[in-house]
């Protein structure tokens, strides 16, 4: 069946530092790919996506490129801040009849002044 | 706009219980679905609905049982809670494949 894997945390990186979060994905057809990022105590939002393969998402500075040769859709930002502390979680959706949203563990990322 | 709406925030049941968490959402979304969030596990699907009507089983669906008789509603009910339940639950919905689900702020249930 369809599953993500995401690398497993907590990172902790200082401010400023180069993020990468790596996640793939095993999935039949051409699922669509997906970031949500959920900050403490809060929901899940939307952080980015990409719906086909060499697709780039971004939004508030990171980006992630759905990758089909290596089912991969690693999260990347240049310069993190200690705002963007929180859990983030790759998910896919596989389409069809039914359209689920499976995700992956999350990962716990703490940004350090 | 209301967005996704889950009642009530908060609740502690004692084992053997029932109760049913709300979800309401006002984005004319076909797709709405139930997650439970564990450390360490993230979010696992519970039960999942296509539209008014029609629902099917996610990961975990034992000992819980959900309807769709609007395309606004998916009430998720606990029949006899027990203290693995105790979790985060989460409601989500969405439009199309391409878009992403739309998520409620969770109710955090303990089951004592």
């Amino acid at each position: 069946g369809n599953s993500v894997t995401q690398m497993e945390g907590p990172v902790t990186l200082s401010e400023e530092a180069f993020l990468t979060i790596n996640c793939t994905y095993t999935a039949t057809g051409y699922p669509s790919l997906f970031w949500y990022v959920q900050y403490p105590g809060e929901g899940l939002q939307l952080l980015l996506k990409a719906t086909k393969a060499d697709d780039k998402g971004s939004n508030k500075g990171f980006e992630a490129t759905y990758r089909k040769e290596t089912t991969s859709f690693h999260l990347e930002k240049g310069s993190v801040q200690v705002s963007d502390s929180a859990v983030y979680f790759c998910a896919l959706r596989s389409g069809g009849a039914t359209n689920k949203l499976i995700f992956g563990t999350g990962t716990l990322l703490a940004v350090q002044p | 706009n209301a967005g996704v709406t889950q009642t009530p925030k908060f609740q502690v049941l004692k084992t053997g219980q029932s109760m049913t968490l709300q979800c309401a959402q006002d984005m004319n979304h076909e797709y709405m679905s139930w997650y439970r969030q564990d450390p360490g596990m993230g979010l696992r699907l519970i039960h999942y609905s296509v539209g008014a009507g029609i629902t099917d089983q996610g990961e975990v669906p034992n000992g819980y049982n959900v309807s769709r008789s609007t395309t606004e509603d998916f009430p998720l009910r606990l029949l006899s809670a027990a203290p693995s339940q105790t979790s985060v639950y989460f409601c989500a919905s969405s439009t199309g494949t391409d878009y992403g689900y739309t998520f409620g702020s969770g109710t955090r249930l303990t089951v004592v």
